[in-house]
């Protein structure tokens, strides 16, 4: 069964430093999306980054980036030069692409801390 | 162009009434999910609408059900509320029906209605 995990429930970071949320997936579908989504308080899913199972290279959207495993079927967030506002809990999610249509199945979040 | 939104935002029942909220995708997606978002069970799919037809349902009993208007608006209805009700219900909206392939459409989710059960 298709299944997400995100081993970090909260993670601090000195603002202006990197860091990496991590997140591991399961699905036997060869075909598959994954992505990556940031829950502010005001409750709102804010799309970050996208990853298709059969995109030669990692992602990249501006201080995202994304650091695509296959074998280890890991697709670690990586924000650079974090910033004070990206304080928020940080979901890894996947579509498959056999009939999955537009179902995501979300892991358990990351609460980002980010410090001055 | 303007996101998606949902109404009411926030929301306050009592057991065994009924509630319905409301969805309105961003303009031109035809495809809206929605999902419940809990702290003991996390984010959870519900179903998924396009072009006014259920296309995809998750594990919820029978009391949450949902429609498609032509518009593409979309309206989910819990009757019989219980306690565990309460959530934020969450609704996405996707320009593409999600063909297989792995496809990059994403979906773009709107700001939520926090529901409070008593």
């Amino acid at each position: 069964a298709q299944k997400i995990t995100q081993t970090q429930p909260g993670m601090f970071v000195q603002e202006k430093e990197a860091v990496t949320l991590d997140c591991t997936y399961d699905t036997s579908d060869p075909s598959y999306g994954l992505f990556w989504y940031k829950q502010p308080s005001s409750g709102e899913m804010i799309f970050l980054i996208y990853q298709g199972s059969y995109d030669q290279q990692n992602a990249t959207e501006g201080r995202y980036s994304l650091n695509f495993q296959k074998a280890r079927k890991s697709a670690n967030l990586v924000i650079s030069a974090s910033q004070l506002g990206d304080s928020a809990m940080y979901f890894c999610a996947m579509r498959e692409g056999s009939g999955g249509y537009n179902k995501l199945i979300f892991g358990a979040g990351t609460r980002l801390a980010v410090h001055p | 162009k303007a996101g998606v939104t949902q109404t009411p935002r926030y929301l306050i029942k009592t057991r065994g009434q009924q509630v319905t909220l409301s969805c309105s995708p961003i303009s031109g997606h035809r495809s809206v999910s929605w999902y419940q978002q809990t702290p003991g069970q996390g984010l959870q799919f519900l179903f998924e609408y396009f072009s006014e037809t259920q296309r995809n349902k998750g594990n919820f009993p029978g009391r949450f059900s949902g429609r498609q208007f032509s518009n593409s608006r979309s309206e989910m209805n819990v009757s019989t509320l219980e306690l565990g009700d309460s959530a934020l219900y969450l609704c996405a909206s996707s320009p593409d029906p999600g063909l297989a392939g792995g496809r990059r459409e994403t979906q773009y989710f709107g700001p939520g209605t926090r529901l409070l059960v008593l």
